[in-house]
């Protein structure tokens, strides 16, 4: 059964440093998804990056990166100049397959990051 | 666009009440699911569906039904509301060939 594991209940980091997010996965399908979201207080879930499994390069959106690790099946989010507002919780998710019967989305129990000034 | 809409987005009902819980998109998406968020453990799916009437259980469906009249409503019912069913709720869509999830702004039950 797939599985997505944050070991770090919470995390602090200055500001304008970077961060690692740390996600470990479990899966015996091939193809699968790998996201990260990031969950302000005020609660909404906001899509940061994705990772498929075929894909040959790392992802990176802006400030954001994944460090995808495909024999260690860890996903790491990697968050650089690290900002007031990137204090919030974050997930870790990963779809099996794609395009395919359900397109689940399964989540890890998140990792709250603090940034302090 | 709207995205996904969820209503209420706070409600406190009775032990043993019932209430649907509403969620809507107007993206066209073919695949909606549910979603409840409890302290330390994460999202964990209830229920989903790939279609217009298709619907299936996810990780913790007890005490929860769904049905997928249309693509754009997915609505969530509790039978008989309990205390353990005190959580924030997020409904998710997305088409079934991307990768990109929309999920609502949430719902956040308590149950007394």
């Amino acid at each position: 059964a797939q599985k997505i594991t944050q070991t770090q209940p919470g995390m602090f980091v200055q500001e304008k440093e970077a961060v690692t997010l740390d996600c470990t996965y479990d899966t015996s399908d091939p193809s699968y998804g790998l996201f990260w979201y990031k969950q302000p207080s005020s609660g909404e879930m906001i899509f940061l990056i994705y990772q498929g499994s075929y894909d040959q390069q790392n992802a990176t959106e802006g400030r954001y990166s994944l460090n995808f690790q495909k024999a260690r099946k860890s996903a790491n989010l990697v968050i650089s100049a690290s900002q007031l507002g990137d204090s919030a919780m974050y997930f870790c998710a990963m779809r099996e397959g794609y395009g395919g019967a359900t397109n689940k989305l399964i989540f890890g129990t998140g990792t709250l990051l603090a940034v302090q000034p | 666009n709207a995205g996904v809409t969820q209503t209420p987005k706070f409600q406190v009902l009775k032990t043993g009440q019932s209430m649907t819980l509403q969620c809507a998109q107007d993206m066209n998406h073919e695949y909606m699911s549910w979603y409840r968020q409890d302290p330390g453990m994460g999202l964990r799916l209830i229920h989903y569906s790939v279609g217009a009437g298709i619907t299936d259980q996810g990780e913790v469906p007890n005490g929860y039904n769904v049905s997928r009249s249309t693509t754009e409503d997915f609505p969530l019912r509790l039978l008989s509301a309990a205390p353990s069913q005190t959580s924030v709720y997020f409904c998710a869509s997305s088409f079934r060939q991307g990768y990109g999830y929309t999920f609502g702004s949430g719902t956040r039950l308590t149950v007394v």
